[in-house]
């Protein structure tokens, strides 16, 4: 069965600050996508990435970066210099296809992130 | 183009009434979700539709039928609503194929109170 773990539940930091938000998975498949979400308060679910499990180079767009390591089965996110409007929750979530090719997305318990001024 | 619109935006229900959730995307996506969102909790599925005419259950589908006439449209529905239904509801639709997941877009959600 597939889960996703996000251990940390809230995170406050300073604006400026990098934080670095964890998820970790587990799965039995060999091939798999990993994604990232941001919700902001508004409510809605924003895509932020997605990486497949063949893919494990590191990945950098603008501030947000994330660090995909198989060995330890994680799909950090980081945020340099945070922002006021990086305030969110985050959600990692991992998608397999199960026997009858449905395309399976088990999403963790998400990350509230707040960036104080 | 829109994307996923969901309707209505906010809905409070008595005990044992019924409702539809309407759920509409225009990207010719083949694949549609319907998750709920408890606080403080990600997102469990309810269910999902790989395309018109063929809908499954998800993770948590007691309470709810959904149907998929069409490849925009794939209403949700509560025929005798609980307070345990109260949740935050999300519409998704992708384009997958077999093996390989595609990124999954999301409408604005339905809040949704029991009372």
């Amino acid at each position: 069965a597939q889960k996703v773990t996000q251990a940390q539940t809230e995170i406050s930091v300073v604006e400026k600050e990098d934080v670095t938000l964890d998820c970790v998975y587990e799965t039995r498949d060999t091939t798999y996508y990993l994604f990232w979400y941001k919700q902001p308060p508004s409510g809605e679910l924003v895509f932020l990435i997605r990486r497949n499990s063949f893919d494990e180079q590191n990945e950098i767009s603008g501030r947000y970066s994330w660090n995909f390591q198989k060995s330890t089965s994680s799909f950090n996110f980081t945020i340099t210099a945070s922002q006021v409007v990086d305030s969110a929750v985050y959600f990692c979530a991992l998608s397999e296809a199960n026997s009858g090719g449905y395309q399976k997305v088990t999403f963790g318990t998400g990350t509230k992130l707040q960036v104080i001024p | 183009n829109a994307g996923v619109t969901q309707t209505p935006k906010f809905r409070i229900l008595k005990i044992g009434q019924s409702m539809t959730l309407q759920c509409t995307q225009d990207m010719n996506h083949n694949y549609m979700y319907w998750y709920r969102q408890d606080p403080g909790m990600g997102l469990k599925l309810i269910y999902y539709s790989v395309g018109a005419g063929i809908t499954d259950k998800g993770e948590v589908p007691n309470g709810y039928n959904v149907s998929r006439s069409t490849t925009e449209d794939f209403p949700l529905r509560l025929e005798l609503a609980a307070p345990s239904q109260t949740s935050v509801y999300f519409c998704a639709s992708s384009y997958s194929l077999e093996l390989a997941p595609e990124t999954q877009y999301f409408g604005p959600g339905t809040r949704l109170t029991v009372l």
